[in-house]
């Protein structure tokens, strides 16, 4: 079975605090892409994150760091001082084939992690 | 840069009513998808579509159907609105033809039945 799970269903930090949303998941796939994707107030999704399961390089985009462990199915995202545009909904997805095949990949998503930044 | 655009942002109808809620891509991209998006549930998928007239049903069709008659456009229909189907809608596209490739996503239809 196919399952992203975000256990933090709100996290309300204050600016200038580091904080990590966390990602698990399950997959029978050997190989696999996983996502994250943000949803700010105005409501369109912005993909943010691709990586493939054979490369668990740590990444850094400015103050954005993904951890991804296969060991322990996590993909972990992390903001650095964060701040008030940070503020979003957050999600981690899983792509997953669909009855079509090829590259036809439909995506599991978790159920989101709503970030609060406070001034 | 891809865009994706759907008809309306805000949309109120009547139970009973037909619904017609409109996406369009100017990408080129074979696969288009609608979600709902609800409290506490997250995104769903309601339909897929691979290709020109191809579809998929996703984790919660019921109640809905789709039309794909020309490659940038992808309709979601609902037949008879309900007030169990007020709900924001989401409406996505990606190159079908890379495993790896990321969907881009419309802005959302908020809509509401009265």
């Amino acid at each position: 079975a196919q399952k992203v799970t975000q256990a933090q269903t709100e996290i309300s930090v204050v600016e200038k605090e580091d904080v990590t949303l966390d990602c698990v998941y399950e997959t029978r796939d050997t190989t696999y892409y996983l996502f994250w994707y943000k949803q700010p107030p105005s409501g369109e999704l912005v993909f943010l994150i691709r990586r493939n399961s054979f490369d668990e390089q740590n990444e850094i985009s400015g103050r954005y760091s993904w951890n991804f462990q296969k060991s322990t199915s996590s993909f972990n995202f992390t903001i650095t001082a964060s701040q008030v545009v940070d503020s979003a909904v957050y999600f981690c997805a899983l792509p997953l084939n669909t009855n079509s095949g090829g590259s036809n990949y439909k995506l599991t998503f978790g159920k989101g992690t709503l970030l609060t930044v406070n001034p | 840069d891809v865009k994706v655009t759907q008809s309306s942002r805000y949309l109120v109808k009547r139970t009973g009513e037909k619904v017609f809620l409109e996406c369009v891509q100017d990408m080129d991209h074979e696969n288009m998808f609608w979600y709902r998006q609800d409290p506490g549930l997250g995104l769903r998928l309601i339909y897929f579509s691979y290709d020109v007239k191809m579809k998929e049903k996703g984790d919660i069709p019921e109640g809905y159907s789709v039309s794909r008659e020309k490659k940038e456009r992808f309709s979601l229909i609902l037949e008879s609105a309900s007030t169990n189907q007020t709900s924001m809608y989401l409406c996505a596209s990606r190159d079908g033809t890379g495993d790896h490739n990321e969907q881009f996503f419309g802005p959302g239809t908020r809509l509401t039945v009265l």
